[in-house]
């Protein structure tokens, strides 16, 4: 079946800091890929996506590309903020099941000044 | 324009007690989902109605959780007989009709506690 893969957190870093969150994903087929994220006391928003293999989605400085060839989606940022403090969610969207999403379980992300 | 919006924001329920969750989704939204998030766990999916079709409910994890959309707009989401493995946060999501994006935009939850 479908399933997606994240890094397990926390993720603690320093203001400036690189950010690398992983995301492999398993599905028939060529899913779309997303990332979610979802600030403190706040809803689940996307941050960005990609729906074809290479395929490289942005968004707020961030990144991620999608490649087929090591099932991977993963989520970096070139020097993170304070502002980035959240929860970041990796979700895939089966291209024959136009319908639910299938989520990773979360990475949450700590940057400190 | 608003968001998706839910309610309540929270909800504390005693076990066996039924609860009844509303989703207001984007206007003109067709599509619309439902799904529950456990603490410190990623969405799973729940339900899913286009327009007021039930079209898949393969999420629902027994016979006491029930939603409906009757008029293809404001959906609730009702858990009978709550359970302590019930609490969790509900969140109901819309999307656009056609085109190529599938973004679906995410109300604030619903936070249900089960005492």
């Amino acid at each position: 079946g479908n399933s997606v893969t994240q890094m397990e957190g926390p993720v603690t870093l320093s203001e400036e800091a690189f950010l690398t969150i992983n995301c492999t994903y398993t599905a028939t087929g060529y899913p779309s890929l997303f990332w979610y994220v979802q600030y403190p006391g706040e809803g689940l928003q996307l941050l960005l996506k990609a729906t074809k293999a290479d395929d490289k989605g942005s968004n707020k400085g961030f990144e991620a590309t999608y490649r087929k060839e090591t099932t991977s989606f993963h989520l970096e940022k070139g020097s993170v903020q304070v502002s980035d403090s959240a929860v970041y969610f990796c979700a895939l969207l089966h291209a024959g099941n136009n319908r639910k999403l299938i989520w990773g379980l979360g990475t949450s992300l700590a940057v400190n000044p | 324009g608003a968001g998706v919006s839910q309610s309540p924001r929270y909800k504390v329920a005693k076990r066996g007690q039924d609860v009844a969750l509303r989703c207001d989704p984007i206007s003109g939204h067709v599509s619309l989902f439902w799904y529950q998030q456990a603490l410190g766990q990623g969405p799973e999916f729940l339900t899913y109605f286009q327009n007021e079709a039930q079209l898949d409910k393969s999420g629902l994890p027994s016979d006491r959780f029930f939603a409906e959309r009757p008029e293809g707009s404001v959906s609730t989401l009702k858990i009978q007989r709550t359970q302590q493995e019930d609490s969790a946060v509900y969140l109901c999501a819309s999307r656009a009709p056609g085109g190529a994006s599938y973004e679906q935009y995410f109300g604030p939850g619903t936070r249900l506690t089960v005492t």
